[in-house]
């Protein structure tokens, strides 16, 4: 069956504009969770979805915030983009996001800022 | 709040050789933890994910341990090959509760 889809999987954007991510969960997965990782912090949560509703949010600014679908699909939107955003976003579904289910990662969507 | 470590940052050995990668963890009250292998430009693939109340979980010539009185994990490869080369992360729940908590992964080279 198909893994999590992510797109674009590259994206150059300049500061101040802003940007949407998507992700595709695998089929029947109705939690998703995105994450950034950065060299030097590795990877850190932004926020996960489930059934539409954001159920947790990581230490993250408003610029960044998401949104989530009734087909579990979810999106990512960052506005007024910094230079220091640019970073690899990666989404991961999971069944029901509960702690004893595995979670699985796309490929994630690198993100630059010039 | 969970805080995880993994140490050494990177490892190089000769291909054929056993090898262990290590990760700590502050909250013993662990859920679980999961080991992630990440390629370059790659997003993760789970390798195993080892529940609070096992010890240890295997996956061919991976094995996974958990010792939650000590906070310690450890990814044991048998017979490293090139195709190991990769960073290896891994993750548990913060408090219980998603989301995941990475280490900063240990890359891991395998010289042929």
């Amino acid at each position: 069956k198909a893994g999590v889809t992510q797109t674009p999987r590259y994206l150059i954007k300049t500061r101040g504009q802003q940007v949407t991510l998507s992700c595709s969960p695998i089929s029947g997965h109705r939690s998703v969770s995105w994450y950034q990782q950065t060299p030097g912090q590795g990877l850190q949560f932004l926020f996960e979805y489930f059934s539409e509703t954001q159920r947790n949010k990581g230490n993250f600014p408003g610029r960044f915030s998401g949104r989530q679908f009734s087909n579990s699909r979810s999106e990512m939107n960052v506005s007024t983009l910094e230079l220091g955003d640019s970073a690899l976003y990666l989404c991961a579904s999971s069944w029901t996001g509960a702690v004893d289910q595995p979670q699985h990662f796309g490929d994630g969507t690198r993100l630059s800022i010039l | 709040k969970q805080e995880v470590t993994q140490i050494p940052a990177a490892l190089s050995v000769p291909e054929g050789e056993n090898l262990v990668l290590n990760c700590s963890f502050t909250d013993s009250a662990i859920y679980n933890l999961q080991w992630f292998r990440q390629d370059p430009g790659k997003g993760l693939t789970s390798l195993l994910l080892i529940q609070s109340s096992q010890r240890e979980q295997t996956s061919g010539r991976l094995n996974a341990s958990l010792d939650k009185s000590s906070g310690r994990s450890t990814l044991y490869i048998a017979a490293s090959q090139p195709g190991d080369s990769a960073t290896y992360l891994c993750a548990a729940p913060n408090s219980g509760n998603t989301p995941l908590v990475f280490g900063k992964g240990t890359r891991l080279s395998v010289i042929a």
